[in-house]
């Protein structure tokens, strides 16, 4: 079964660190681009940060830029966010997201076809 | 960046009914946009990839047409699990911007 499995979440302060996982199964984990997307409480989907195959290519929202990091291990089959400084609007849930490799006219399309069941992250005082 | 937006907000519609959702991006973005379903709680699911090409296990009353810079998902006949949020997403070039949601609920 193909499977993500985020975990790392929690309650931190204003200004604080946390280390978000994603673990897969089910899949060869270093064919796949993977993308980090959040959602604060009943607001809409966030684009946050993405990495290739390889883990030679990321990139981040603006919003994020200069405080996460984005990585992964291969040989582990995880997927990694560091959140740095981290601020009350960084309260959301984080997901991990696959990008299919579903070829369109040579290329894959960049859509995100599995996703984690996300993790919890609020930063507050 | 380019950024995304969607109309209607929010959509009231009966089991049965058509539903045609728009997306729109600032500029062209070809045909790379994607649909996700949303439920309360849940992870998204992909619904179409590449503006019109279902994902795998998606019932074939969901389609997706445009290019450029408008773009439509169609729900050809509103069945009761499809009630939940809708969101596009632009795939062409980073950041990968998620347009802000189409909530459908029962009317």
């Amino acid at each position: 079964e193909v499977q993500l499995v985020e975990s790392g979440g929690g309650l931190v302060q204003p200004g604080g660190s946390l280390r978000l996982s994603c673990v897969v199964s089910g899949f060869t984990f270093s064919s796949h681009e993977m993308n980090w997307v959040r959602q604060a409480p009943g607001k809409g989907l966030e684009w946050v940060s993405y990495i290739s195959s390889s883990g030679d290519t990321i990139y981040y929202a603006d919003s994020v830029k200069g405080r996460f990091t984005i990585s992964r291990d291969n040989a582990k089959n995880s997927l990694y966010l560091q959140m740095n400084s981290l601020r009350a609007e960084d309260t959301a849930v984080y997901y991990c997201a696959r990008e299919t490799v579903i070829m369109v006219r040579g290329v894959t399309p960049g859509a995100c076809d599995i996703w984690g069941q996300g993790t919890m992250v609020i930063v507050s005082s | 960046d380019i950024q995304m937006t969607q109309s209607p907000s929010s959509v009231s519609a009966s089991v049965g009914d058509r539903v045609t959702i728009t997306c729109r991006a600032s500029q062209g973005i070809s045909n790379w946009l994607a649909w996700y379903q949303q439920k309360p709680g849940k992870a998204p699911k992909l619904l179409i990839y590449a503006a019109s090409s279902l994902q795998s296990g998606v019932p074939l009353r969901f389609s997706g047409s445009g290019s450029g810079t408008d773009f439509t998902l169609t729900i050809s006949s509103l069945q009761p699990e499809d009630f939940a949020t809708y969101y596009c997403q632009q795939t062409n070039s980073f950041p990968r911007v998620f347009g802000p949601g189409t909530k459908v609920d029962i009317k």
